[in-house]
């Protein structure tokens, strides 16, 4: 079975400051990859998605991530955060019909 | 308004009283899935369904059982609730059979004393 590994637990930035957060699966053949945002006390939503082609991905909100496959990575950026943006993140892999989370990375914005 | 609904949201309930969290959509999706989340664990699977009379066992199934008789109802079945139950349950539907885009439901908070 595929795993998905997010590499921070917890991360604290100041407004205006860049994100990357960190995204690795284990599964070696055709993936499709996702970021997923759940903001306090509602439920997910999709920030953006890779199926194929281009793998530098834009969504929504500034959001962008760069899927490199030789390293089975899907890092989630975006160059200037706001407080807005405090959330859990959650990256996403498909294989199949199988939809695997990885642990999610909490982001807090300092205002 | 196009959602997934999920009934109840939050419900406290003893060990070995069955229980059922339903879930809705009305988007005429053809996959839905169950997941609960933990802390530090994220979002794992419980099962998930391709189609009506489809369904298969996703990571974490065990204590748990669903049904999917309608295309747009996928109810989950706590036949002896316990403790370690005791988590955030999120229903989540796609358009087609292999998931894209994943709608979810509220989450229904449950736990088992």
């Amino acid at each position: 079975a595929q795993s998905v590994s997010q590499h921070n637990h917890h991360v604290i930035l100041s407004e205006a400051a860049s994100l990357e957060l960190g995204c690795n699966y284990s599964y070696g053949g055709t993936v499709n990859l996702f970021w997923y945002v759940q903001y306090p006390g509602q439920h997910l939503q999709l920030l953006l998605k890779y199926f194929s082609g281009d793998p530098l991905v834009k969504g929504i909100k500034g959001f962008e991530a760069e899927f490199i496959k030789s390293k089975f990575s899907f890092n989630l950026r975006k160059p200037s955060v706001q407080w807005s943006d405090t959330a859990e993140y959650f990256c996403a892999v498909k294989v199949y019909y199988k939809l695997s989370f990885g642990a999610g990375t909490t982001v807090t914005v300092r205002a | 308004e196009a959602q997934v609904t999920q009934n109840p949201r939050y419900l406290i309930t003893v060990t070995g009283k069955k229980l059922t969290v339903t879930c809705s959509q009305n988007m005429n999706h053809e996959y839905m899935s169950w997941y609960r989340q933990d802390p530090g664990l994220g979002l794992r699977q419980i099962y998930y369904s391709m189609n009506v009379e489809v369904t298969d066992k996703g990571d974490v199934p065990e204590g748990y059982k669903v049904s999917r008789k309608e295309k747009r109802n996928f109810p989950l079945i706590l036949e002896s609730p316990s403790p370690n139950q005791t988590s955030l349950y999120f229903c989540a539907s796609s358009v087609t059979e292999s998931p894209g885009e994943l709608f979810f439901g509220e989450g229904s908070r449950l736990t088992v004393l």
